[in-house]
């Protein structure tokens, strides 16, 4: 069974800049999350997708962030402008249902200058 | 309000030496998940282990073992013999469920272990 796939794998930009990160989960997985993960701390929660419907969108910063899951499989995040602060690893991870355990890809390392 | 603390941030121990890695958690809830999750160097995070709230028997799986106890809300995490493989930042979490329906998780800051030769 194939894993949860992510690109690009690592990404510089000058500050302003836009971004984009894909995600295509396992399979007949329902739930999608997408987190950022700042060096040194536990992976948080920017949004979460039921199919594909928004669930959870609480901690992420509408102004400059937005995502979507189209036909409830692949996702995207997108980042625009991206500011310094935003470096840091963008991890997509997926589940059967909301509390299963979650499979993660291998994210995406970021680095804004 | 959910919470996850992972007390200690860093550990280091030599080969062959047990283990334990702490996970205090907090919940409103009596019916809630908690989960373990090893991130090696590599960065992608694995899946260890699944504990709902109705189920405090221990669980060993080979050198991992784990303790859950709801009564100090803690779901503690041994390593037994320890090798320089298991180093890495392992994760403790907690699925409580929302009030619009499903669950939501939260992760602990990690703890890093490192395995000396």
């Amino acid at each position: 069974e194939a894993g949860v796939a992510q690109s690009p794998r690592y990404k510089i930009i000058e500050k302003r800049q836009s971004v984009a990160f894909w995600c295509n989960p396992i399979s007949g997985h329902a739930t999608l999350y997408w987190y950022q993960q700042i060096l040194g701390q536990g992976p948080k929660l920017l949004i979460q997708f039921q199919n594909n419907g928004v669930v959870d969108d609480s901690q992420l910063p509408k102004d400059r962030f937005s995502a979507e899951r189209l036909k409830g499989v692949d996702s995207t995040l997108k980042i625009q402008p991206a500011k310094l602060e935003d470096s840091a690893v963008y991890l997509c991870a997926s589940s059967p249902r909301t509390n299963n355990e979650q499979f993660f890809g291998p994210g995406t390392r970021l680095t804004v200058l | 309000a959910q919470k996850v603390t992972q007390a200690q941030t860093e550990i280091s121990v030599v080969e062959k030496e047990d283990v334990t890695l702490d996970c205090v958690y907090e919940t409103r809830d009596t019916t809630y998940y908690l989960f373990w999750y090893k991130q090696p160097p590599s960065g992608e995070l694995v899946f260890l282990i699944r504990r709902n709230s109705f189920d405090e028997q221990n669980e060993i799986s080979g050198r991992y073992s784990w303790n859950f106890q709801k009564s100090t809300s803690s779901f503690n995490f041994t390593i037994t013999a320890s090798q320089v493989v298991d180093s890495a930042v392992y994760f403790c979490a907690l699925s409580e469920a929302r009030d619009t329906g499903g669950f939501k998780t939260i992760f602990g800051a990690g703890t890093r272990l490192f395995v000396k030769a």
